[in-house]
């Protein structure tokens, strides 16, 4: 079955430091890979996709995911971490059927930056 | 990139009561989606909103507690009919671009059913 899984629910780091979210997929085909970011009372932004090519995507705000195949992950990454990082991320694949198009959404990470 | 709105953006209603929630978006698209974000927790599809036919739920979503209506290519409406407490979450419309793999989201509608 099609899954997304986002191991860690909640996730505290001091601002400047590093940052790594996880995401791991379940999913037959080449996926195509997407986190967002939820901010408080806000809906959902694009950080970045992957189809395919690089394995290293960037994306907006300094994010950057790799997409290893053989671990089937999306990790979320990003080297020095603002306090308006705080957020809710959400990772998805977008997953096809017969003659449907759908995301299939992890249950999403809430960071929290400490001063 | 899309530009999309929701209204209302929040609303606080009694029970038994519906309302209707708006989606436009900047541009004519083929698919819109409707979610719901119950609190503390991740998107649940509710239905896939095609112009020109009838939605498509998803299971556990029924078109009586959730009619949808998609009159052209970019603009949409969900109710939630006779709501109760449980209905009390954050409704969001999606929209497919990018070549049709990629979904932007709107602001979210933000429900409160006392």
């Amino acid at each position: 079955a099609q899954s997304v899984t986002q191991p860690d629910i909640h996730i505290t780091v001091s601002e400047g430091a590093s940052l790594e979210l996880r995401c791991n997929y379940s999913y037959g085909a080449t996926p195509y890979l997407f986190w967002y970011v939820q901010s408080p009372g806000q809906g959902l932004q694009l950080l970045l996709k992957y189809f395919s090519g690089d394995t290293l995507v960037q994306g907006i705000k300094g994010f950057e995911a790799e997409f290893k195949r053989s671990q089937s992950s999306f990790n979320l990454r990003k080297p020095s971490v603002h306090w308006s990082d705080a957020a809710e991320y959400f990772c998805a694949v977008g997953a096809r059927g017969s003659g449907t198009y759908k995301y299939i959404f992890g249950t999403g990470t809430r960071l929290k930056v400490l001063a | 990139s899309a530009v999309i709105s929701q209204k209302p953006s929040r609303d606080i209603c009694q029970r038994g009561t519906s309302l209707t929630i708006q989606c436009q978006v900047d541009s004519q698209v083929t698919m819109m989606f409707w979610y719901r974000q119950q609190p503390g927790q991740s998107l649940t599809l509710i239905a896939t909103a095609n112009q020109g036919s009838e939605a498509t739920y998803e299971s556990g979503f029924v078109i009586d507690k959730f009619p949808i209506s998609r009159p052209n290519l970019t603009f949409s409406t969900l109710t939630v009919s006779n709501m109760s407490p449980e209905d009390s979450s954050i409704y969001l419309c999606s929209v497919l671009r990018d070549r049709g793999e990629t979904q932007y989201f709107g602001p979210g509608t933000r429900l409160l059913v006392l």
